[in-house]
């Protein structure tokens, strides 16, 4: 089955900084690749998504990157700022009515 | 955009009683619904799969005969935590697939905490 493993676990960076957290994914066939930010005690958010028929995708201060060969995607963050703070999960999907795979989450601090 | 509701948002209960959660999809309909389990500073640990109308797939190593799960229609997956034990205290989020569209984007409830004694 899929297996999503996330990188690094945690990652402090100054306010201002760029934050860049990495997933890789073992199932080829997976064909969305969604980022979740979940602040303390509540819900995660879908702050991203990206279909694997394209290779960028960008809102605002958010991108992501997916490299189909690699089986590689990342989330990147510019001019990071204090309520950026919170645990990022990628995942990986199928679509459809198979399941959606997270990665471990990182814990994003952002000092300000 | 899609939203996702839970009750009850907490619960305490006594050892050996039954707690029922419910998760609704309030402005879409979901033809997949998902039951997580998260445990304090981890990721989503995915408990089961249900789709309306049909048995809900368990994934390994999560008892099917202690977390019931029924998705009578495609606004409404519940869950039911059976004979709680202290070890079943957690925080039980479900989401929703939007059945249209791509019909891949999960939009998550607000979660459960569950605190059994």
């Amino acid at each position: 089955g899929e297996n999503v493993e996330q990188h690094p676990s945690t990652l402090s960076v100054q306010e201002g900084d760029s934050a860049v957290i990495k997933c890789t994914y073992s199932d080829s066939a997976s064909n969305y690749f969604p980022w979740y930010k979940q602040e303390l005690g509540k819900r995660p958010q879908l702050i991203i998504d990206i279909r694997s028929n394209v290779g960028e995708k960008k809102d605002q201060r958010i991108a992501v990157t997916l490299n189909k060969t690699a089986k590689h995607f990342s989330l990147h963050i510019t001019e990071t700022q204090p309520e950026d703070s919170a645990v990022y999960f990628c995942a990986a999907s199928m679509g459809g009515g198979f399941k959606t795979i997270f990665g471990a989450g990182t814990r994003l601090f952002v000092k300000a | 955009g899609a939203v996702v509701s839970q009750h009850p948002s907490w619960v305490i209960c006594k050892s050996g009683t039954s707690v029922k959660i419910e998760c609704r999809s309030l402005d879409f309909q979901a033809t997949t619904m998902f039951w997580y389990r998260q445990f304090p500073k981890q990721s989503l640990m995915l408990m089961a799969t249900s789709n309306e109308g049909s048995k809900a797939t368990y994934e390994q190593g999560v008892e099917k005969d202690k977390f019931l799960i029924n998705h009578a229609s495609l606004t409404l997956s519940t869950l039911t935590v059976t004979s709680a034990h202290p070890e079943d205290s957690s925080f039980y989020i479900c989401s929703a697939r939007d059945g249209s569209g791509h019909g891949e984007t999960q939009y998550f409830g607000p979660g459960t905490r569950l605190l059994v004694l």
